[in-house]
């Protein structure tokens, strides 16, 4: 079962530009997590939101979690052509012990 | 360094045979998972282990087997129960802290085909 569901699917943008990928979910959760995976790789940990944040940075990543309407957003602030990759978010339900993953956005960055 | 390895990396099949992947950590984490991938798609979860000697089934278990006897090692086989096995299967490992899960780090993958 997917606990999160990633929207949209694909994104291409110009470098330079913002990119937003949005995700939703079902459950009560302990924390939201988005990760990065380059084409072929392992996936790679972008940041953590814990239930009790609404807004987090690291870098050029801005998250956001809204727990009413259950969903999260990563915001990548002047894109590069090196972010192209695909980004998954990942739930930490409660009382779950897992971490279940969404089926992703792929962000194709244009030079 | 520390890290997830995961081998082999590229791994051909016959139908019929059990194959085992290998996934072994220095992390000193005590949570492991197992995902499988398939082309365009996120992670499915098959089997995860929170302590030595212990695990249990994810949301796709169903012609899969684990051990986990020492805490660095989680491998997984892939029996030929398995209907469809042709995947990239990733490892990871985590801590857990106050029942919350942490950052999961991930093995670069395995990716088994079978002919």
């Amino acid at each position: 079962s997917q606990q999160g569901e990633e929207d949209p699917q694909a994104l291409s943008i110009q470098e330079g530009e913002n990119a937003t990928m949005n995700c939703s979910y079902k459950t009560s959760i302990n924390n939201l997590q988005w990760y990065r995976q380059n084409s072929g790789r392992g996936l790679v940990h972008l940041i953590l939101i814990r239930s009790n944040e609404r807004e987090k940075h690291s870098g050029r990543l801005r998250v956001t979690l809204d727990t009413s309407k259950k969903s999260s957003s990563l915001l990548i602030t002047a894109s590069r052509a090196a972010d192209t990759a695909s980004y998954f978010c990942a739930t930490d339900a409660r009382s779950s012990y897992k971490l279940i993953f969404g089926s992703g956005t792929r962000l194709l960055v244009r030079p | 360094d520390g890290g997830i390895t995961q081998s082999p990396k590229y791994l051909f099949r016959k139908e019929g045979q059990n194959v085992t992947l290998s996934c072994e950590q220095n992390l000193n984490h005590d949570a492991m998972y197992w995902y499988r991938q398939d082309p365009g798609q996120g992670l499915r979860l098959i089997y995860y282990s929170q302590i030595v000697n212990d695990f249990q089934k994810g949301d796709i278990a169903e012609g899969y087997s684990v051990s986990r006897e020492k805490k660095e090692s989680f491998p997984l086989t892939v029996t030929s129960a398995q209907k469809n096995p042709t995947a990239f299967y990733l490892c990871a490992s985590s801590t857990r802290t106050g029942g919350n899960t942490g950052e999961l780090f991930f093995g670069e993958g395995s990716r088994l085909t079978v002919l």
